[in-house]
């Protein structure tokens, strides 16, 4: 059980375009998603917490227009990282918990951005 | 702001060797800590769960330790194999908050 997929699992895009990396929770309802960047050889950045119909909340340093985050329900949440430009490419994580319980994490979205 | 380190950031050991790992943290009103592993490229794995309350916790080959008077954190994995070569990461979490704090990491290279 508690098990979160991403997808895609790699993307390469140009750059200036936008991108979207979907978190599922697959058998359980996660009521707070969690959002991560990982750059080469560093450890986890959280970049925003999000609760199923609410606004995400972004960490400080972390561009709220250009990450959008939506939670429209309990077993998905959405990234889409607008305008991306090359500095924006790295591995991202979510996360999915119910109620403030054990983080479950998915697999990762490596992005590009040429 | 808490603050978690990792040391040593990378470690190289011979198959068979037993081995300790060290995470640090600055504030010790945690929740709980977390030990995971990452594999290159891939997400995270849960090893073991250390709750505030307790002092250590024990799963196969790997146990971890928990002060959190002197905010510190040990994995020690015993009989290390190859299969154990990974990035290891702590994280924890603090009181009134589910936000998880990682930490530096350690990659470790066990030598067949």
């Amino acid at each position: 059980g508690a098990v979160v997929s991403q997808h895609p699992s790699r993307v390469i895009c140009k750059s200036g375009t936008s991108v979207k990396i979907e978190c599922r929770s697959l058998d359980f309802q996660a009521t707070t998603m969690f959002w991560y960047r990982q750059f080469p050889k560093q450890s986890l950045m959280l970049m925003a917490t999000s609760n199923e119909g609410s606004k995400a909340t972004y960490e400080q340093g972390v561009e709220k227009d250009k990450f959008l985050i939506n939670h429209a329900s309990l077993t998905l949440s959405t990234l889409t990282v607008t305008s991306a430009h090359p500095e924006d490419s790295s591995f991202y994580i979510c996360s999915a918990s119910t109620q403030g319980d054990t983080q479950y994490f998915g697999p990762g979205t490596r992005l590009t951005v040429l | 702001k808490q603050e978690v380190t990792q040391i040593p950031a990378a470690l190289s050991v011979p198959e068979g060797e037993n081995l300790v790992l060290n995470c640090s943290f600055t504030d010790s009103a945690i929740y709980n800590l977390q030990w995971f592993r990452q594999d290159p490229g891939k997400g995270l794995t849960s090893l073991l769960l250390i709750q505030s309350s307790q002092r250590e916790q024990t799963s196969g080959r790997l146990n971890a330790s928990l002060d959190k008077s002197s905010g510190r954190s040990t994995l020690y994995i015993a009989a290390s194999q190859p299969g154990d070569s990974a990035t290891y990461l702590c994280a924890v979490i603090r009181f009134g908050n589910e936000k998880l704090t990682f930490g530096t990491g350690t990659r470790l290279t066990i030598i067949p």
